[in-house]
């Protein structure tokens, strides 16, 4: 099972909105609406941002947002600001027993 | 607060073995399953096993499926990663993470601050 591909980085100014997308396939993103969004700062822990393809856990900016066509999802985040620079994961549970869970490869969002 | 605390990293020769803990709390423990996550220098995040709440039923990835044991303990809120036979390509930050899935909605939700693995001669 290959990871979920994501582009490498995406960069937006203040206040703009940008999108990562992040692609699978039947058996995974296709297949449940399992799928999460993860921010990380280096040398931290991942921090859940959105769960079931669009929802956000309580705490999280509204800001975030998620949605989901055929085997593709996707993160967009709006107003962007500059604590928002950070690496974005995405991940979809899997019709499989392994693995049971696949990430994509990761995205860097630079705010200029 | 829930909390997943990792601990038993450290540096290992190629071949040797190592245990991971992670010692949970602020939830009901009984009541979740629990996955260990890595990460490899400058990589993205790798899953790696599971283990369901009652410790039924455990799955891995086949690049650690053999060498690597998860086990838990609900009396004493751990969980456990026993890792043998490693490789330099196991060398990487070990997370312990809660899983919260139902028929409607599942996610790995709550994470360790990882644990480090260094496997070197």
């Amino acid at each position: 099972q290959s990871a979920l591909t994501q582009p490498a980085s995406v960069s937006g100014s203040p206040g703009q909105s940008i999108t990562i997308s992040c692609t699978g396939t039947s058996s995974d993103i296709g297949d449940y609406n399992f799928v999460s969004w993860y921010q990380q700062y280096p040398g931290k822990a991942p921090k859940l941002m959105i769960f079931d393809v669009s929802n956000r856990p309580s705490g999280v900016s509204s800001r975030f947002s998620g949605s989901k066509s055929g085997n593709t999802a996707s993160l967009t985040i709006s107003g962007l600001q500059a604590e928002d620079e950070a690496d974005y994961y995405c991940s979809s549970y899997v019709n499989s027993i392994s693995p049971l869970w696949v990430f994509g490869g990761g995205t860097r969002l630079t705010v200029l | 607060e829930v909390q997943l605390e990792e601990s038993g990293g450290g540096l290992v020769q190629p071949g040797g073995s190592l245990r991971l803990s992670c010692t949970v709390s602020g939830f009901i423990f009984s009541d979740y399953s629990v996955n260990w996550v890595r990460q490899a220098p400058g990589k993205g995040l790798e899953w790696i096993s599971y283990i369901s709440s009652t410790s039924r039923t455990v799955y891995y990835a086949d690049s650690v499926k053999g060498r690597f044991t998860i086990s838990r303990d609900n009396a004493k809120n751990l969980v456990h990663l026993q890792m043998n036979s490693l490789r330099a390509d196991d060398t990487a930050v070990y997370y312990c993470a809660r899983e919260d899935c139902n028929s409607v909605s599942c996610s790995i939700d709550f994470w360790g601050q990882g644990t480090r693995v260094t496997v070197s001669s």
